[in-house]
């Protein structure tokens, strides 16, 4: 069974601009979790779709958006690039029904550099 | 809110000897518990995770965590470090019903010869 992949695994903008991240879940999985890695922030959570609505969101700016098709796949979009915005932007894949069985799996991320 | 605390931010270890990783949480619902690991420039792997039932759990790569109710804890151990151990392993917990996995800090690992 494959994994989560994400693309593009790495990428470079510059201030200002706007990207755009991909993530496709396991098969069978329902529910997309994106989150932010920083040295100094640590892991945070940015927000969950399953069944292309969001379910859960976190303490982010309005900046950072998303959405989910219907098959699953997720895009992750940030505009007005800010340096502050490098990090590692992993995604994760469960089920989504929320019970004792629910693990979520990583992709490998997309490293953002904005310069 | 839930929370989570890793002490130690580094840890340092021999090759063949105990690890030790800990990991204290603060949940007002009985929480589920995992520890994830990362190799660098890579995403997070599964290592294990507390549910329900048994409270001493198993992993993979000869790891292992027990949950502690009375003293909210769910500690990382294996009993003999090899050096492909090293990287950086974090504890994350998260409310049945919800996707919001909320994480600690990390602790790096570093195994010498």
């Amino acid at each position: 069974k494959a994994g989560v992949t994400q693309t593009p695994r790495y990428l470079i903008k510059t201030r200002g601009q706007q990207v755009t991240l991909s993530c496709s879940p396991i098969s069978g999985h329902r529910s997309v979790s994106w989150y932010q890695q920083t040295p100094g922030q640590g892991l945070q959570f940015l927000f969950e779709y399953f069944s292309e609505t969001q379910r859960n969101k976190g303490n982010f700016p309005g900046r950072f958006s998303g959405r989910q098709f219907s098959n699953s796949r997720s895009e992750m979009n940030v505009s007005t690039l800010e340096l502050g915005d490098s990090a590692l932007y992993l995604c994760a894949s469960s089920f989504g029904s929320g019970g004792d069985q629910e693990t979520q799996y990583f992709g490998p991320g997309t490293r953002l550099l904005v310069l | 809110a839930q929370s989570v605390t890793q002490l130690g931010s580094h840890v340092s270890v021999s090759e063949g000897a105990l690890v030790l990783l800990r990991c204290n949480y603060s949940s007002s619902v009985p929480p589920y518990l995992f520890w994830y690991v990362q190799y660098p420039n890579q995403g997070l792997q599964l290592l294990l995770k507390y549910t329900t039932g048994a409270t001493l759990v198993k992993g993979i790569n000869g790891f292992e965590a027990e949950f502690k109710k009375s003293e909210t804890s769910f500690h990382l151990t294996k009993p003999s470090a090899h050096m492909s151990d090293a990287a950086e392993y974090f504890c994350a917990v998260i409310s049945k019903g919800f996707q919001k996995l909320v994480f600690g800090t990390g602790t790096r690992l570093l195994v010498s010869p």
